[in-house]
């Protein structure tokens, strides 16, 4: 079954560093989408991709990040000048179309932690 | 008023036992109602979804939407020990792409 990869699986990085975390969506998907869930809270949307460029995105997703698909299978979260309260898993999802579930398609995530 | 509320548990049940989880939502354009599994550490896998009112079954899970009350149900028939994990129900908006997630139940299901 297809799936979405991500790559670290969990990533230390000291507080004001860049990080860069990485996705392999699945790949006949054409969304891609950027999630985190903070320790014991819920899953929040940050951003959603489509055809180069973002088509939405949460309050959360200020000026400290950006995404990116530089070649034909990645797609990537930068988040610069980390914060403590950054610690949070991310989660990379994709989807083959809109509106619908079907097939909208979670990774693994990366535990980040910022010490 | 928060876009999904589901109470977060920890819900312990014994194993054979139905299991019924709940969510409720505020915003009316949503139309797409879905259902999440999620083991510690892992990302969330989709269980089932629903469009519309009425009940969807798959197996032992049974998907049921009201919209009159904006209510959302998962029940789990004949659980079993490999159920426990916490289930998340979300909300897709019919012109968006972005999914709007409860807080997840912690559901373990002892022998």
């Amino acid at each position: 079954e297809p799936e979405v990869t991500q790559t670290p699986s969990h990533q230390v990085t000291q507080m004001g560093q860049e990080v860069i975390l990485r996705c392999v969506p699945i790949s006949n998907h054409l969304y891609f989408y950027w999630y985190r869930q903070i320790l014991g809270q819920k899953v929040e949307f940050l951003v959603s991709f489509y055809n180069n460029e973002i088509s939405e995105k949460s309050e959360i997703f200020d000026d400290q990040f950006s995404v990116e698909r530089p070649d034909g299978s990645n797609f990537t979260l930068k988040i610069r000048s980390t914060k403590l309260e950054d610690s949070a898993m991310y989660f990379c999802a994709s989807s083959p179309g809109q509106p619908t579930p079907y097939g909208y398609t979670f990774g693994s995530g990366t535990r980040l932690t910022v010490v | 008023q928060k876009e999904v509320e589901q109470d977060p548990g920890p819900l312990s049940v014994p194993e054979g036992a139905i299991v019924s989880l709940n969510c409720t939502y505020s915003n009316s354009a949503f139309q797409y109602f879905m259902w999440y599994r999620q083991y510690s550490r892992k990302g969330p896998e989709l269980l089932m979804y629903t469009y519309s009112s009425g009940n969807k079954e798959d197996g032992r899970f049974t998907a049921q939407v009201d919209k009159s009350s904006k209510y959302i149900s998962l029940f789990i028939r004949d659980s079993q020990p490999s159920d426990s994990a916490t289930y998340l129900c979300a909300i897709l908006t019919g012109g968006g792409n972005k999914l709007t997630f409860g807080t997840g139940t912690q559901l373990k299901v002892e022998l």
